[in-house]
């Protein structure tokens, strides 16, 4: 089955305690990326990549941290977590560079910082 | 920076009519225009979409237009149902950056 899989799904941590939310996709897709969903904000790019080894910055980069060592993975790192991280999180991926393309998204990790 | 406003935040309608949602976006170099849909505790899912060298696209009971030069673009959902109850969210992306800028999301009740 075609999907985008986070672990993982919630999440409670403190502040300061390093996390890594994990993605993978099994579509082959080149594209990937990152949001995070608060509520009357709604999505917020975080990081995006465009294949392996290339990743740019969204609207909302600061304090995260990404990569891509592999095609199907697209890790989403916190070093530092704060309280102002809290929110659900959203894994997307979708073929060449997204554009006229549908972007998949992952079930969401939702994230409380204390 | 880029952004995109979508109004109204709530609609409510009822069963039967229609409802329509509206977005402006600021990035004249935008041009891909995707509207998703999100059910309470799911993910988003693309529901149609649009390019810039389009000005209308349908997919049964839903349309979108765009205006390229007031920088506008709406979903328009006919005969609305029980089911279309969710929250619909605009986007705008760029070629050569790869960029999304999403709306603030609508959330449309469909009353029975």
């Amino acid at each position: 089955e075609a999907q985008v899989t986070q672990n993982p799904r919630y999440l409670i941590t403190v502040t300061g305690k390093k996390l890594t939310v994990t993605c993978s996709q099994n579509m082959n897709h080149e594209y990937m990326s990152w949001y995070r969903q608060d509520p009357g904000l709604g999505l917020r790019q975080i990081y995006y990549s465009m294949n392996v080894e290339v990743t740019d910055k969204g609207d909302v980069p600061e304090g995260y941290k990404v990569s891509r060592k592999e095609k199907r993975n697209f890790p989403l790192i916190l070093e530092s977590p704060s309280p102002n991280q809290t929110s659900l999180y959203f894994c997307a991926s979708s073929l060449a560079g997204a554009l006229n393309n549908e972007q998949f998204f992952g079930p969401g990790t939702r994230l409380t910082v204390l | 920076g880029e952004n995109v406003e979508q109004h109204p935040s709530t609609l409510s309608v009822q069963e039967g009519d229609s409802a329509v949602i509206k977005c402006t976006y600021s990035d004249s170099a935008s041009n891909y225009f995707p509207w998703y849909k999100q059910e309470l505790g799911k993910r988003p899912q693309l529901i149609i979409d649009i390019r810039s060298n389009v000005g209308e696209k349908k997919d049964q009971r839903i349309a979108v237009t765009l205006n390229k030069t007031a920088k506008h673009f709406s979903l328009h959902i006919t005969e609305t149902q029980p089911e279309d109850s969710a929250v619909y969210f605009c986007a705008a992306g760029t070629s050569g950056t790869y960029k999304y800028i999403f709306g603030t999301g609508t959330r449309l009740k469909v009353l029975a």
